[in-house]
């Protein structure tokens, strides 16, 4: 039963397409994040969350915007894919210390 | 702001050898938090090692890693290496909600 878990897995999108990332939690954490890896790069926050109907920015934002409609679930939102951001994307909560990371969603973008 | 340097990006090592990681980090916080998360091929991170305490020992899973906040380092070893060792290591740190990430240390430890 993962308590962090990100839907799709994978997915391929074109440049200029809008795409959505989804996550749910069930470890009852206020806190959300979503970050990127890129080789080289490690892990690097893009936005984050600490209470359902409010997002903040963290160090990379430009590109994305997210949703947290409710305290379970995180949304990632490219508006305009590009070629630079294909990349691993995790999506974690928190307690709000440690970080329980979702399985990741493997994006291209073509 | 906050940060965290992994000065190694990339560890080879034989098996059975002692494993050293090094971490070091900036913080505005005077109480911080020091994690070692690892990352295994095609898996998300998962925390090893967390400290809060000052020169106190932390230990899992045959790791150990002593938070010195007189040299603001967290370093990570083990005494043996094993060939199931070999994963990312990632050093971080947060004095709140949101946790700064070292660059990220490979470890290849081959037979």
């Amino acid at each position: 039963e993962a308590a962090v878990t990100q839907s799709p897995r994978s997915k391929v999108a074109v440049t200029g397409g809008k795409v959505t990332l989804s996550c749910h939690q069930t470890n009852n954490h206020d806190y959300m994040y979503w970050y990127r890896q890129d080789t080289g790069h490690g892990l690097r926050l893009i936005h984050y969350s600490y209470v359902a109907d409010s997002t903040e920015k963290g160090d990379i934002p430009d590109g994305y915007k997210a949703s947290r409609p409710s305290q379970e679930n995180f949304s990632l939102i490219l508006e305009l894919a590009s070629l630079s951001q294909t990349a691993v994307y995790f999506c974690a909560s928190s307690d709000p210390y440690e970080q329980y990371f979702g399985p990741g969603t493997r994006l291209t973008v073509l | 702001g906050d940060s965290v340097t992994q000065t190694e990006g990339l560890v080879t090592l034989t098996e059975g050898l002692p494993v050293m990681l090094n971490c070091t980090y900036q913080t505005i916080y005077s109480n911080p938090f020091l994690f070692w998360y690892v990352q295994h091929l095609n898996e998300s991170p998962r925390l090893l090692l967390k400290s809060f305490t000052d020169n106190k020992r932390t230990e899992h899973q045959g790791f150990h890693a002593t938070l010195h906040k007189s040299s603001s380092s967290f370093h990570l070893q083990k005494s043996s290496a094993q060939l199931s060792d070999s994963a990312l290591y990632y050093c971080a740190s947060t004095g709140g909600y949101k946790v700064v990430f070292g660059s990220g240390t490979r470890l290849l430890v081959s037979p």
